[in-house]
């Protein structure tokens, strides 16, 4: 059962493109939703994550977008660039729960 | 600053054998989580620890088990391996009051 469920599972874009990463969840109660970001042969970090009573969060060329109504909540990585090539997971976690539940992950292609 | 290791980085191993995957985090979190990465899984959780001597179940944790006698350590074991389990682990941590969760490197095991 999978309870995030992100798209696509892989993406390519030019360089100076936008990348856009899709995720749902059914759990009403995750109040929180982080972005991790991998790098082949490396563990995720994090990248950037954001709290339902906000509908957008922005860090350099990141955006989380959140949806609380669909239960959807979106990256946004503007003007790609190559070192952007990597995998990444949404995720989502309940409060007093410090465990995380994870997309299946994008395989993010930045081209020149 | 050595943060989390794991070791070892690579192993093989036979169907049937028992192996052991250390993971060691210097930053005295109370959380640890060992998680398996599989293609068109991302990540799942198998195991995790609350503090020592507290572990619980998380999503896929047949066939494995683990101890934590120290805070800062938290190795995993396959009892008797399976080709299923021809994996990357991840071992990671977190502060109990921050839903930031740090990875290690991972190991990746082969079983034949």
């Amino acid at each position: 059962q999978q309870q995030v469920k992100q798209s696509p599972q892989s993406l390519i874009v030019q360089k100076g493109g936008i990348s856009i990463i899709n995720c749902a969840y059914e759990n009403t109660a995750f109040d929180y939703f982080p972005w991790y970001q991998q790098f082949p042969g490396k563990g995720p970090a994090l990248l950037i994550a954001i709290r339902p009573d906000v509908s957008e969060k922005k860090e350099g060329r990141f955006t989380i977008s959140f949806n609380k109504s669909a239960k959807q909540f979106s990256l946004h990585i503007m003007d790609s660039q190559p070192g952007d090539s990597a995998t990444y997971f949404c995720a989502a976690k309940s409060g007093g729960y410090q465990k995380v539940t994870f997309g299946i992950g994008t395989k993010l292609q930045v081209i020149p | 600053d050595a943060g989390i290791t794991q070791s070892p980085r690579y192993k093989i191993t036979e169907t049937g054998r028992q192996v052991t995957l250390m993971c060691h985090q210097t930053w005295s979190h109370s959380y640890m989580f060992w998680y398996r990465q599989d293609l068109g899984h991302g990540l799942r959780l198998i195991y995790y620890s609350a503090a020592a001597d507290i572990t619980d179940k998380g999503e896929v944790p047949d066939g494995y088990v683990v101890s934590r006698s120290k805070t800062e350590n938290f190795p995993l074991t396959l009892e008797s391996a399976t080709r299923s389990q021809t994996s990357v682990y991840f071992c990671a941590s977190s502060e109990s009051h921050r839903e930031t969760q740090y990875f290690g490197p991972g190991t990746r095991l082969l079983v034949l």
